[in-house]
């Protein structure tokens, strides 16, 4: 089945440390993102990336960062600068050849919680 | 700039009554609108969408019609399940350099038998 998967589904880290969360999907989209759900803030945009080799800053990038080397794989990294970093994370895909349809499509999540 | 505000939840009905979820944007232009829903230990899921002025986006029983003069897209239906409860997120598309979503702080409803 075509789909975005997420590992892992839960994650403890202690303060200092970096974290990589994984994102894979194979649905053959172009496009991928990241976004943090907070209880009550909905969800933010941390980055995305629209081809291989290439992505941008959303709206709260400051100790996150990214990469794009495959297609298929975007994997984040909640870097130890990120002063709140527990939070649920979510990516999603959408293609790019179809324009902008606002269609995207979401993994399962990535729940992170700092000790 | 780009903005999404929806009415506070949670939101507990019982079955079969009828729901609404107020959702208001600003932005600039006319964007497109969108529901996405959240069910439990899931990611979100696109529900329905409208992507011009009176446009009626409907699935599952859900509708919202995009008005203009009131910017709003709130989300109704006439007789919910327990299979309903979710959490609902309005959300409008921006397009800068590529498509993003800005999304509402998201509505938690309950349905109970």
């Amino acid at each position: 089945d075509g789909g975005i998967t997420q590992s892992p589904k839960y994650l403890f880290r202690k303060e200092g440390q970096n974290v990589t969360l994984s994102c894979e999907q194979n649905l053959n989209h172009d496009a991928m993102y990241w976004y943090r759900q907070d209880p009550g803030q909905g969800l933010r945009l941390i980055y995305y990336s629209q081809i291989v080799n290439d992505f941008q800053k959303g709206d709260i990038a400051e100790g996150y960062s990214v990469s794009r080397e495959k297609k298929e794989s975007f994997p984040l990294t909640v870097t130890s600068a990120q002063k709140n970093p527990t939070a649920f994370y979510l990516c999603a895909s959408s293609l790019r050849d179809r324009g902008y349809t606002g269609e995207l499509f979401f993994g399962e999540g990535s729940r992170l919680t700092v000790l | 700039g780009n903005s999404v505000t929806q009415m506070e939840g949670p939101v507990t009905l019982s079955e079969e009554a009828f729901l609404t979820i107020n959702c208001t944007y600003t932005a600039t232009g006319y964007p497109s609108l969108f529901w996405y829903v959240q069910y439990p230990g899931e990611g979100l899921q696109l529900l329905l969408k409208a992507t011009k002025a009176d446009d009626k986006g409907s699935n599952k029983g859900f509708e919202a019609t995009y008005r203009k003069e009131t910017t709003s897209f709130h989300l109704e239906k006439g007789s919910v399940q327990v299979s309903d409860s979710a959490v609902y997120f309005c959300a409008l598309l921006i397009i800068q350099g590529a498509q993003k979503l800005v999304f509402g702080q998201g509505t938690r409803l309950t349905i109970n038998p």
